[in-house]
C-alpha cells in the first residue's frame, strides 16, 4: 500500500519558517494537499493542489512538490500555528491517501 | 454557508454495528463527493471510503472492505457510514467531509469537515 512519511515533530521559533516534509514514492506526479489540526478540532484545509491556497488561509502558508518529496513552509510561524499538519495525496491508483502527520511547536 | 453536522457519540459492544449520519447543508447535495475519515485517539487520519451522493457509488478502502457501507439518503441531503463487527481498534473519532470542486472537476481534497463522531467499541 502507497505511504506517506513525515517527520513527527518540528519546532520553529515565533517569526521564522517552518518546513514540513511529505516523503512517498513519485508523490509529486499526484496532487498533495496539507490539513492543519488543532487539539480537538476537525482538520482545516491550507494547501490543495501542491501549492493553492483556500479562501481564508493566511499568506504565510505555502506549498511545493517535486520528485518524492512535497513541503508545507509556514513563514513568519505565530503561536497560532501550532498545531498537526498532515500531507494527503489522491490519485486513481491509490485513491486516498494521508501521511503520518507532523507536530508544529512555535516557541 | 456549507455545513456538514454529524450525529453524537455512540458506545458499541464488540461485533456490534455503527451508524454515523451525517447531514449537509449549504450547497448542491449531489455535487459533491462525500468521505468519511477516522483518527483513532492520538492517532492520524485515515481514509475510509468515498460515496457520490448522485448516484450512491462508493468506493472504499480495501481494509475496510466487506465491513463498511456508505449510503446517501438525497430527500434529507444526509450521508450515512456503517461500519460492522466493531472491535476495541475501532475507537476512534469518524469524521465526514466534502471533496473540493472547481470549476466542476474534483480535485482529491477536503475543503470541509464535520464535527466528528466519537465511537467508543468497548464491552
Amino acid at each position: 500500500s502507497y505511504e506517506l512519511t513525515q517527520p513527527p515533530s518540528v519546532s520553529v521559533s515565533p517569526g521564522q519558517t517552518a518546513s514540513i516534509t511529505c516523503s512517498g514514492d513519485k508523490l509529486g506526479d499526484q496532487y498533495t494537499s496539507w490539513y492543519q489540526q488543532k487539539p480537538g478540532q476537525s482538520p482545516v484545509l491550507v494547501i490543495y493542489q501542491d501549492f493553492k491556497r483556500p479562501s481564508g488561509i493566511p499568506e504565510r502558508f505555502s506549498g511545493s512538490s517535486s520528485g518524492n518529496t512535497a513541503t508545507l513552509n509556514i513563514s513568519g510561524a505565530q503561536a497560532m500555528d501550532e498545531a498537526d499538519y498532515y500531507c494527503q495525496a489522491w490519485d486513481s491508483s491509490i485513491l486516498y491517501v494521508f501521511g503520518t502527520g507532523t507536530k508544529v511547536t512555535v516557541l | 454557508q456549507v455545513h456538514l453536522v454529524q450525529s453524537g457519540a455512540d458506545v458499541k459492544k464488540p461485533g456490534a454495528s455503527v451508524k454515523v449520519s451525517c447531514k449537509a447543508s449549504g450547497y448542491t447535495f449531489i455535487s459533491y463527493y462525500i468521505h468519511w475519515v477516522r483518527q483513532a485517539p492520538g492517532q492520524g487520519l485515515e481514509w475510509m471510503g468515498i460515496i457520490n451522493p448522485s448516484g450512491g457509488a462508493t468506493n472504499y478502502a480495501q481494509k475496510f472492505e466487506g465491513r463498511i457501507t456508505m449510503t446517501r439518503d438525497t430527500s434529507t441531503t444526509t450521508v450515512y457510514m456503517e461500519l460492522s463487527s466493531l472491535r476495541s481498534e475501532d475507537t476512534a473519532i469518524y469524521y465526514c467531509a466534502r471533496e473540493l470542486r472547481e470549476l466542476g472537476i474534483t480535485l482529491g481534497s477536503f475543503d470541509y469537515w464535520g464535527q466528528g463522531t466519537l465511537v467508543t467499541v468497548s464491552s
